[in-house]
Order: C-alpha cells, then sequence, then structure tokens
C-alpha cells in the first residue's frame, strides 16, 4: 500500500538560511499534518490542512508556513532557520479531520549548522 | 489542552519477556493511537483504537475510554521490538481538529 512520502529525508542547512519541505499524501486523504520532534522529545504538532485550508495551528513559529495544493501534497517553509530547528518533521495524512486515523510519513531530520 | 501521561518511562526486558505499557488521559477522546519509533525514527503504526480491544500478532491494545486509558501488551519480546513507544490522543472537546498531542513515551530495550 502506497505511505506518506517526504523529501528530503535529510536537510542540512546553516543558520538564517531558509528550507522547504514537502509531503505527499496517501491518495485519497484530504488531510496533512506537520509535527516536530526535537531530540528526546515527544513529536509537537505545528500545523494542519483540510481540503487545502488550514485546519489547526500548534505552536508554529512565525518564521514557518505551510500550504495545502490542489493535488493535496504540503510545503512547510521555514526561514531565518536556528540552531533550534534541528529537529526530525513528519508528515501525516488522514481522510477526514476527525475520528480517523493517521499515518505517518518517514520524517526528514532537519540539522541547521 | 489535554494531558497524555505514559508509563512506565523506561522498560528493559529479556527477550521471550511480556510487557504492559499504559497511557492515561486527561479528558475525553476521538482517536488514541499507539505508535513504535524505531531506532531510524520512523513512527510505525501500531493501532488506532478510541475504544474497546484489538489483537495484532503478539500485540494487543485495549482502551477503557470511560476510564481515561489504554493499554498496549507485547508478548515473547523480540529484540526488534525495542525503540520508544507512544501513545497519542485527538481531545474530543474544543476546536482542535484531529491534532494528535502524544505522551513522553515509555523507551523499550529488549535483550538477547
Amino acid at each position: 500500500a502506497a505511505g506518506v512520502i517526504q523529501s528530503p529525508r535529510h536537510l542540512i542547512k546553516e543558520k538564517r538560511e531558509t528550507a522547504t519541505l514537502k509531503c505527499y499524501p496517501i491518495p485519497r486523504h484530504d488531510t496533512v499534518y506537520w509535527y516536530q520532534q526535537g531530540p528526546g522529545q515527544d513529536p509537537q504538532f505545528l500545523i494542519s490542512f483540510y481540503e487545502k485550508m488550514q485546519s489547526d495551528k500548534g505552536s508554529i513559529p512565525d518564521r514557518f508556513s505551510a500550504q495545502q495544493f490542489s493535488d493535496y501534497h504540503s510545503e512547510l517553509n521555514m526561514s531565518s532557520l536556528e540552531l533550534g530547528d534541528s529537529a526530525l518533521y513528519f508528515c501525516a495524512s488522514s481522510f477526514g479531520l476527525v475520528n480517523n486515523e493517521q499515518f505517518f510519513g518517514p520524517g526528514t531530520r532537519l540539522t541547521v549548522l | 489542552g489535554i494531558q497524555v501521561e505514559q508509563s512506565p518511562p523506561d522498560l528493559i526486558l529479556q527477550e521471550g519477556a511480556n510487557s504492559t505499557l499504559r497511557c492515561n488521559f486527561s479528558d475525553s477522546v476521538n482517536n488514541l493511537q499507539w505508535f513504535h519509533q524505531n531506532p531510524w525514527g520512523q513512527l510505525i503504526n501500531l493501532f488506532y483504537i478510541p475504544s474497546g480491544t484489538k489483537q495484532n500478532g503478539r500485540l494487543s491494545a485495549t482502551t477503557v475510554a470511560t476510564e481515561r486509558y489504554s493499554l498496549l501488551y507485547i508478548s515473547s519480546s523480540q529484540t526488534t521490538d525495542s525503540g520508544v513507544y507512544f501513545c497519542a490522543v485527538t481531545n474530543a472537546g474544543g476546536t482542535s481538529y484531529g491534532k494528535l498531542t502524544f505522551g513522553q513515551g515509555t523507551i523499550l530495550t529488549v535483550h538477547p
């Protein structure tokens, strides 16, 4: 079965640079979630989209923005990167917004030097 | 927001042993999922179980929503079961549509 695809899998950036993470949900899934997992931490919710509209927002820095496109893929844009942004970034998808199982991608490991 | 507590925080087993992991949550939930995070960082879906009992091979899970807890049972553990086990829930109340709140995880180490 098709899974959630994330690219790139690994990314190394310098401080103050920008990064773009991409997420391709499972076919026919209309909801995408982004989570950030710091070293030794549990994943924290950043933002979600349902049918291309933002549905919820968590502790996402103002330096980050995201959107969901007409083909349901999503991109997380991160600017003015800081050392503390180094983390594993997960995208998850589901069919529908409520009461539905979320499936996670393999994650993008971002390292900011 | 909803609080999720997992216990124990760490668990060390010999191969072949059984174990029970617990997840307590502070409010009513629409969704409860158990994940295994392997050493490569991937989050593997184990169970989607907002209520009731499910079994998948050596793993089973039970959620008692009215008492706000869930249990994950691992039988005949293997070294490949090592990793971090997360419980995650979505709060039934408020306007938090779909977002998962994770517990701190249980770090499981299985020795041969």
